[in-house]
């Protein structure tokens, strides 16, 4: 079975970092380029970051550029999201999905940001 | 400046049809997109791909009911046979400069 599953999310003080994993399973990882995706509460779908399948190439969203780092670890079919500085209005659930069709989700993990 | 525009609400009732209406930003009219659907509480779910052309790839066990098609800078989403089931978020999602992905604001469709 094709599957995503988000783990690390938290809750954090502003100005904190937080790690967030996807572990990849059930299809070939490396052969996949991966987004992160997020959406506040009560709102719609935002677009985060992305990477390549070979980490080649990765690309942010405007209000998560400078502060966010996608990587991936091919060999352990897992995605993470290092995301530093964090702001209140970085609360969301965040999913991981999986190449360039967003084709599949996972059910995502949730990061609060508040003192 | 590439851009989707959904409206925020649709209805339709229970063994009806619906149409969605997705809209590119001007200039971007031979853009293809992609549906997305989200269930109350549940991560969203891939529903097909749709050309500039109208033609679609749909995700693997995606019903017949649902389909896609396009006209001008409009894409769609129709609905046929309306299920409750259907009752969920809707949006549609494009691709600017190569990894970059752009959303539309969603449309929550109500099934009466």
């Amino acid at each position: 079975e094709v599957q995503l599953v988000e783990s690390g999310g938290a809750l954090v003080e502003p100005g904190r970092s937080l790690r967030l994993s996807c572990a990849a399973s059930g299809f070939t990882f490396d052969d996949f380029a991966m987004h992160w995706v997020r959406q506040a509460p009560g709102k719609g779908l935002e677009w985060v970051s992305a990477i390549t399948s070979n980490s080649g190439s990765v690309d942010y969203a405007d209000s998560v550029k400078g502060r966010f780092t996608i990587s991936r670890d091919n060999a352990k079919n897992s995605l993470y999201l290092q995301m530093n500085s964090l702001r209140a209005e970085d609360t969301a659930l965040y999913f991981c999905a999986r190449d360039l069709d967003l084709d599949v989700w996972g059910q995502g993990t949730t990061v609060i940001v508040s003192s | 400046q590439l851009v989707l525009t959904q409206s925020p609400s649709a209805s339709a009732s229970l063994g009806a049809s619906v149409k969605l209406t997705c809209t590119l930003s001007s200039g971007h009219n031979n853009y293809a997109i992609a549906w997305h659907q989200q269930l109350p509480e549940k991560g969203p779910r891939y529903l097909m791909k749709v050309n500039s052309d109208g033609s679609h790839n749909k995700g693997d066990g995606i019903p017949d009911r649902f389909s896609g098609s396009s006209s001008g800078a409009e894409r769609y989403l129709t609905i046929s046979s309306l299920q409750s089931e259907d009752e969920a978020d809707y949006y549609c999602q494009t691709w600017g400069t190569a990894i970059h992905v752009v959303f539309g604001g969603g449309t929550k469709l109500t099934v009466l």
